[in-house]
C-alpha cells in the first residue's frame, strides 16, 4: 500500500536531548514537509522540501533541523535548542505545493 | 504577516442538517485554498480544494465557496451523518510563487444523532 508513515507513534525524551521523528513515503512524492500541531492552533510549517538535498525553513524552525538525502525520507531532529517540544508533529508529502498533500499519523512527542 | 480565520471553533449540529464553516484569508495573492478533516489520533485528509479561478467546488455532499473580492471561503456540508464529526481546517495558499500554506485553527465539528 502507498502511504506515509511516521514512527515512532508516541515518544518520550528528557530535557536537554535531541530526538529524531522518522517519516518515510513510498508514494515518490518530491515536496515533504514537517507541521507542528498544538491544542487550538493549526498546523504550522517547521521545514518543508522540494527535492532531495535541498530544504527550506519554514515558519518555526528554530530549534528543529531536517536532512533530505534521499526522496523517500525526511527525518526531523528536534534539539535541546527548542523551548517547548512538547506537541503533536506531523508529517506530509505531495506531488507538487498545490495539489493533495497525504499526511502520516503523526508523533507525540512529550519532554519529561 | 498574513493569517486564516476560522470560524466556528466548534459546531454542533444535528444529524441531517447542514454544517457551514467560514474563513477569511489576508492575502490577496493566496490562490489555493484547501480543506482537511481529522479525525482522532490521525493526520488530516483532504476533503475538497479550491482555486482562485473558481468560485464553487462540489462533490456529492460537500461544496467550497470562494469569494476573492471579499477574501473568505466556506465548507458546506449537507446531510450531516455522524462520520462528519471531526475537526475540520482550512488553508490558503502564501502569495504568488510560494505554495506554503498557512491553516486556520480548525472548527470541531459534533453531529448530534
Amino acid at each position: 500500500d502507498g502511504g506515509i508513515t511516521q514512527s515512532p507513534k508516541y515518544l518520550f525524551r528528557k530535557e536537554g536531548q535531541n530526538v529524531t521523528l522518522s517519516c518515510e513515503q513510498n508514494l515518490n512524492h518530491d515536496a515533504m514537509y514537517w507541521y507542528r500541531q498544538d491544542p487550538g492552533q493549526g498546523l504550522r510549517l517547521i521545514y518543508y522540501s522540494q527535492i532531495v538535498n535541498d530544504f527550506q525553513k519554514g515558519d518555526i524552525a528554530e530549534g528543529y533541523s531536517v536532512s533530505r538525502e534521499k526522496k523517500e525520507s525526511f527525518p526531523l531532529t528536534v534539539t535541546s535548542a527548542q523551548k517547548n517540544p512538547t506537541a503533536f508533529y506531523l508529517c506530509a508529502s505531495s506531488i507538487q505545493f498545490d495539489t493533495e498533500a497525504f499526511f502520516g499519523q503523526g508523533t507525540r512527542l512529550t519532554v519529561v | 504577516g498574513e493569517n486564516v480565520e476560522q470560524h466556528p471553533s466548534t459546531l454542533s449540529v444535528q444529524e441531517g442538517d447542514s454544517a457551514v464553516i467560514k474563513c477569511t484569508y489576508s492575502d490577496s495573492a493566496s490562490n489555493y485554498f484547501p480543506w482537511y478533516k481529522q479525525e482522532l489520533g490521525k493526520g488530516p485528509q483532504l476533503i475538497i480544494d479550491i482555486r482562485s479561478n473558481v468560485g464553487e467546488k462540489k462533490d456529492q455532499r460537500i461544496a467550497v465557496t470562494l469569494n476573492k473580492t471579499a477574501k473568505h471561503f466556506s465548507l458546506h456540508i449537507t446531510e450531516t451523518q455522524p462520520e462528519d464529526s471531526a475537526v475540520y481546517f482550512c488553508a490558503a495558499s502564501k502569495g504568488l510563487g510560494n505554495y506554503q500554506l498557512i491553516w486556520g485553527a480548525g472548527t470541531k465539528l459534533i453531529i448530534k444523532p
